[in-house]
């Protein structure tokens, strides 16, 4: 079993459209969670940490289920510049800083 | 967010070569810093740790004598990937924290190709 699970897509929306994606992960000692962008060829960019309580920035909401080991990302209002591969990323659960990645889930907004 | 540099961007060096790879964190020490490698539609792995002024941790499967990792400042890592081999072609990316964080970011990346 993969220690980060995500569905790899592609996710096809209209501009406009409202999209969630979803990331399951394995260890439980985990605590620290992101959601990171990587475009084409590029290095990946933080797009939020994600906390037990939720947190938006702008179009963005991310969600954690500790119980369920799940965590989430919505975009609202999807624009073109919003494709990208997202990441979900967690700590090994340790102090040694290290992060495991999912294979990311791949988002084509089309006009 | 923090800043992290990386050089070169991309190279391309014969099968049997040495390579280095620097990662600078810019505005930000950095007693810990990370080297990933990204295969073509593969997420990222993590190679090694790179500690300052003590040696390097290895990911298991990671052979520390063919990725030999530096740091010596608070500032700069360097990964040199020793008799290059064409299965080494990747993307090498390199990451730091700032401190009393837990999110990495990124350097831009390097892409070796071995011919």
């Amino acid at each position: 079993r993969k220690e980060v699970e995500q569905d790899p897509g592609p996710f096809n929306v209209p501009e406009g459209a409202t999209v969630a994606f979803n990331c399951t992960y394995s260890n439980s000692a985990s605590q620290s969670f992101f959601w990171y962008r990587q475009d084409c060829r590029k290095e990946p960019k933080l797009l939020m940490s994600v906390y037990s309580s939720g947190n938006e920035d702008g179009r963005f909401t991310a969600q954690l289920n500790r119980a369920s080991q799940y965590i989430s990302l919505l975009i609202r209002d999807s624009k073109l510049s919003d494709s990208a591969t997202y990441l979900c990323v967690v700590n090994f659960g340790d102090n040694t800083g290290k992060l495991i990645f999912g294979q990311g889930t791949t988002l084509q907004v089309k006009p | 967010g923090a800043v992290v540099s990386q050089h070169p961007s991309w190279v391309i060096c014969k099968s049997g070569t040495s390579v280095k790879i620097e990662c600078r964190s810019l505005d930000f020490q950095a007693t810990t810093m990370f080297w990933y490698r990204q295969f073509p539609k593969q997420s990222l792995m993590l190679m090694a740790t790179s500690n300052e002024g003590s040696k390097a941790t290895y990911e298991q499967g990671v052979e520390k004598d063919k990725f030999l990792i530096n740091h010596a400042s608070l500032t700069l890592s360097t990964l040199t990937v020793t008799s290059a081999h064409p299965e080494d072609s990747s993307f090498y990316i390199c990451s730091a924290s700032p401190p009393a964080a837990y999110e990495q970011y990124f350097g831009p990346g390097t892409r070796l190709t071995v011919t």
